[in-house]
């Protein structure tokens, strides 16, 4: 079984500061890919990194896939209050979006 | 260009029922995927369509069924309910079998 842990599982910041949001696994997987949540409504995609040492930015987000494609990383620059939610990451296997591997979550309180 | 919507939005069940929810997939969009949301969980893979077709399940047990019509939207049907069905179901269509998931907002389950 796969299994993707992330961490913090919740993480509570003051707005400007920046922060990490972790993502690993002990399965090898041949796409991740991150997405936000907000209350009353479904995930919506933000990246998927596919390289093994893959790095893509998204204005002040910038995401990271290890080089074994076993983990990865989103890092928030100078957080601001929008970016409250909860953020999810997802490995798909060697078959694409057959099925996604969702991890546990990492919900993001941005204070004002 | 309309989005996947899912309907009833939240319904209230009791042990023992059935239920059947409903997914309009993206225009476009040919493949159908659900996934149950525990509270404070990542979304859990149930099973996908494709062109009407099984392409793919997850570990949930065979009370869980689905189906997809020619339009390609979607039913996802639960019997014999148990109280850990309480969840978040989200319905995401892919415009092919390894595209990009669209998330509808998702049908909020509770079973008394």
């Amino acid at each position: 079984t796969q299994l993707l842990e992330q961490s913090p599982q919740f993480l509570s910041i003051q707005e400007g500061e920046n922060l990490t949001v972790y993502c690993n696994s002990s399965s090898v997987f041949s796409s991740l890919q991150w997405y936000r949540q907000e209350p009353g409504e479904g995930p919506v995609l933000l990246v998927t990194v596919v390289t093994g040492g893959e790095v893509k930015k998204l204005k002040r987000l910038t995401f990271q896939f290890g080089d074994a494609r076993k983990d990865s990383s989103l890092h928030i620059t100078a957080a601001q209050p929008g970016d409250t939610g909860l953020y999810l990451c997802a490995g798909a296997g060697r078959h694409g979006n057959e099925k996604l591997t969702f991890g546990t979550g990492t919900r993001l309180t941005i204070i004002p | 260009e309309t989005g996947v919507t899912q309907s009833p939005t939240h319904l209230i069940k009791t042990r023992g029922q059935q239920v059947t929810l409903r997914c309009s997939s993206q225009s476009g969009h040919n493949t159908v995927s659900w996934y149950q949301q525990a509270l404070g969980q990542g979304p859990q893979f149930i099973f996908q369509y494709y062109r009407e077709e099984e392409n793919g399940r997850g570990n949930f047990p065979p009370r869980f069924s689905g189906l997809q019509f020619p339009n390609y939207s979607s039913e996802l049907n639960v019997n014999a309910l148990e109280l850990d069905d309480s969840a978040l179901y989200l319905c995401a269509s892919s415009p092919i079998r390894t595209g990009e998931l669209f998330f509808g907002e998702g049908s909020r389950l509770t079973v008394l």
